[in-house]
């Protein structure tokens, strides 16, 4: 069965990165997209980025680039979410989500992986 | 970016009971080319991660039961739980993925009254 497991809680200082990793199983990782969401305590669902596992490329929400790092381990069906320059802001439980590729037909995100809670204080 | 926005924010519904939210979108997520509306609704649980119910704006994933059924086109959509029963308390969101970013409504909270 498809699985997205995601890395344990992390607690950070202000100024500081993390990475989070989101593990594959349960179908073939090259044909999904694979997305990042956050959301803060209490709040919506907010969108940061996406990485094509096939070859790779990136693309970033504007409020998050130069801050955030998509990348990918095909070798262990792993995406990892790295971000930088950590404030109280960032504090939120952040998910992959996985997308279907097909050729210039967006998809909807069709499975989630259980969330990474991230905090950030001193 | 396309800006989705949810009402009402909460509802409290009966058990056994219509449920109705709706979504609008800044702009038309149709894509005329296949008719094809880019509208995707999904449920988060207390504690779980978001699941998704509908996309295309009206078709049900699978396994997900008849009572929730999705309708509209362009930029109105409707979310509707035909029967309320109590594993459907949750917190409802529209997303589009029409175009990136991908952008979700602010949610609605459905409870029981």
């Amino acid at each position: 069965q498809v699985q997205l497991v995601q890395s344990g809680a992390e607690v950070k200082n202000p100024g500081a990165s993390v990475k989070v990793s989101c593990k594959a199983s349960g179908y073939t990782f090259i044909s999904y997209y694979m997305h990042w969401v956050r959301q803060a305590p209490g709040q919506g669902l907010e969108w940061m980025g996406i990485i094509n596992p096939s070859g790779g490329s990136t693309n970033y929400a504007q409020k998050f680039r130069g801050r955030v790092t998509v990348t990918r381990d095909t070798s262990t069906s792993t995406v990892y979410m790295e971000l930088s320059r950590l404030t109280s802001d960032d504090t939120a439980v952040y998910y992959c989500a996985r997308e279907l590729v097909v050729v210039a037909v967006n998809r909807p995100f069709d499975y989630w992986g259980q969330g990474t809670l991230v905090t950030v204080s001193s | 970016d396309i800006v989705m926005t949810q009402s009402p924010d909460s509802l409290a519904v009966s058990l056994g009971e219509r449920a109705t939210i709706n979504c609008k979108s800044s702009q038309s997520v149709l894509d005329s080319s296949n008719s094809k509306n880019f509208l995707a609704w999904h449920q988060q649980k207390p504690g779980q991660p978001p699941k998704l119910l509908i996309y295309w704006a009206s078709t049900r994933e699978s396994g997900v039961p008849d009572r929730f059924s999705g309708s509209g086109s362009g930029t109105d959509f409707t979310l509707t739980i035909s029967s309320l029963q109590a594993e459907d308390v949750a917190v409802y969101f529209c997303q589009q993925y029409f175009t990136t970013p991908r952008t979700f409504g602010q949610g609605t909270k459905v409870e029981i009254k």
